[in-house]
Parts: structure tokens; sequence; C-alpha cells
């Protein structure tokens, strides 16, 4: 069965303290990867789209990285305006039914 | 270009009543999708229309629950019946076809609240 994981759920930094999300994924033949941010009380963000193992996309200070088995969301001297919740998500079946990982919810404190 | 429409974005109903969210796409979208979020658990996908078809209804309960995209007017979920363990988010997100991105334009929510 197709699965999505995401770590950490949380994350604290300090504002400038650069870390990285996790998403790790188990599919049948990886048809992208994408990455959404969700703010509380909207709906999710478009962020990234990767499609094979070595490619990398860049927003602002986020850069997203795609293995065979996981991706990783770098943040660079994150601000406080970063936090909000990182979905990751991979097709499943049919387009826009994706599977989506429970989140890691990203706390930037000034 | 208005984004994805969704009303209403707070729903109270009590146990037994119907549920009706509308979503109207981003203009030139010909494609909709609903997902449900429960607290504490992650997006899960529910449905995927088009004008007058449903395309895709892999996620949707068995019971109780339907969608429809008329040719005129708003996508519509409507839940017959609704218990307390259907209080959740609702998103709609519509697309293009083809979405060169896979990326999927999401609404608000509408937040459905059963007593």
């Amino acid at each position: 069965e197709d699965q999505v994981t995401q770590s950490p759920e949380a994350l604290r930094l300090q504002e400038g303290e650069s870390s990285s999300l996790n998403c790790s994924y188990t599919v049948s033949g990886l048809r992208g990867l994408f990455w959404y941010r969700q703010d509380p009380g909207k709906g999710p963000e478009f962020l990234f789209t990767l499609y094979s193992a070595g490619e990398e996309k860049e927003k602002e200070r986020l850069k997203a990285t795609l293995t065979k088995k996981e991706s990783f969301l770098h943040i660079t001297a994150p601000k406080p305006e970063d936090s909000a919740t990182y979905l990751c998500a991979v097709p499943a079946g049919s387009q826009g039914n994706l599977i989506f990982g429970k989140g890691t919810k990203l706390s930037v404190k000034p | 270009n208005a984004g994805v429409m969704q009303n209403p974005r707070h729903l109270v109903r009590r146990r037994g009543q119907e549920a009706r969210l509308r979503c109207s796409p981003m203009k030139g979208h010909s494609h909709v999708y609903w997902y449900r979020q429960l607290p504490e658990e992650g997006l899960k996908f529910m449905v995927y229309l088009q004008k007058e078809n449903i395309i895709d209804e892999s996620g949707m309960p068995k019971e109780r629950f339907s969608a429809e995209f008329p040719k005129e007017g708003p996508s519509i979920l409507r839940i017959q019946q609704v218990v307390r363990g259907d209080s959740a988010a609702y998103f709609c997100a519509s697309s293009p076809h083809p979405s060169p991105t896979g990326e999927l334009f999401f609404g608000e929510g509408s937040r459905l609240t059963v007593l």
C-alpha cells in the first residue's frame, strides 16, 4: 500500500536557524512528489513538484530535494512568516488523487 | 483571477440533517477534487469530477456521501444524515488539464461541525 510519512510532526526554530523536514514515501512507481504549505484555517498552497531522484527545486528560503525513498524540504535562515504546516504528497491513481502525509508543523520564533 | 471559492466556510448541523458544500473552481479549470481533513489526520482524497462526470470516487464513503459537478453552477458535495464523525474540514481543489506541474489549487475549505 502506498504511504507517505513525514517527520518530525512539529519543529520549533529560532529565526535564522536552518533545518530540514523529511518526507518518506513508499509507492509503486513514483509519478511525482509534491510539497504544499498550509496556514491555519486555510487550504494548502502549492510549493514544488519533483519528478526524479536527484532533482532539486528552490523558492526563496526553501529548497526541496528528492531521492528514491524520501524527499527533504530544507529551510535556510527561516523567518517567522515561514511558520506553517508543510505537507508532502504523492499521486495515487487518477489525476488529483494524492496521498498526503500528516505534515510537519513549523514554528519560527523571532 | 479569483481563486477556488467554497461556501459556506462554516456549517453546523445536528445529527441526521443534510449538509451541502459548494465549490466554484478557478476560472478556466474544468477539473474539481474534494478532500476531507479530519482532526489530527492528513488530507484524504474523496472524489474527482469533471463537468457532468465523476472520474474517480475511490475515496468516497459508500453511503450518505455524493458529489456532482453540473454543466452550470458549482460542484456540490452532499452529506446525508450527518453523524458526529463527519465533522471535518472539507477542501475543494481545481486544476486545468493537463496540469503541467500536477498542481492543485485549493479553496479555503468548509468546516462542518455536527452536534
